[in-house]
């Protein structure tokens, strides 16, 4: 799996967007980009992955940028519900395995 | 989204005993399974992949005759933790990748383990 880079930790206001850079730059071709959340004492919660273009879901948006080599996640009216751990992989793609980082650590304020 | 279940939650068991903990993709077929392990505040460890009616491989450092790994099942893989100790205390995850050629991984709740 490519190693990936992320901010040990981000203060978002409520309400704002909350927007999460993620550094891939040794992603190979067939690696995807996938995001996961944690809380703490619970499984990691899929949020979004992508391989290329930009995607978006009910909960949140990708956005790669063209070389691949960093993404952001965007989280467009974050609550204090999404404080949690994000966590950033470059991997899978066939079966194959994800590796966790350290992640950011997102904290949502009033 | 897809749903993954881990059973039991939590565990306490005796040092020396084992300890069995499963993992199953409730509504769909999962070929490989992912197991890890986390230590408080710390990120997740993956410990070994299992495939569906092989054997499973694991990760350098993870003892494979102390955690044996079983995916006899499209739909469910389980951990042993054999001869527990103390240190082996930890939180255990599972995920599943969904479809034989898909590339979604969901993950399970997670199982606490106390080694007493």
């Amino acid at each position: 799996d490519a190693k990936t880079t992320q901010p040990p930790s981000m203060d978002c206001a409520e309400g704002r967007a909350a927007n999460l850079p993620c550094n891939h730059s040794t992603i190979s071709g067939n690696e995807y980009v996938y995001w996961y959340r944690q809380i703490h004492s619970q499984g990691p919660q899929y949020i979004i992955h992508g391989l290329k273009n930009n995607e978006t879901n009910e909960m949140a948006s990708l956005i790669i940028t063209e070389d691949r080599k960093s993404s952001t996640l965007i989280l467009p009216h974050a609550t204090l519900r999404d404080t949690a751990v994000y966590y950033c992989i470059a991997g899978g793609g066939g079966g194959n395995k994800l590796t966790f980082g350290t992640g950011t650590q997102l904290k949502v304020e009033l | 989204g897809a749903v993954v279940s881990q059973h039991p939650s939590w565990v306490i068991c005796k040092s020396g005993t084992s300890v069995k903990i499963e993992c199953r993709s409730l509504d769909f077929q999962a070929t490989t399974m992912f197991w890890y392990r986390q230590f408080p505040k710390q990120s997740l460890m993956l410990m070994a992949t299992s495939n569906e009616g092989s054997k499973a491989t694991y990760e350098q450092g993870v003892e494979k005759d102390k955690f044996l790994i079983n995916h006899a099942s499209l739909t469910l893989s389980t951990l042993t933790v054999t001869s527990a100790h103390p240190e082996d205390s930890s939180f255990y995850i599972c995920s599943a990748l969904q479809g034989l050629s898909g590339n979604t991984i969901y993950f399970g709740e997670g199982s606490w383990l106390t080694v007493v």
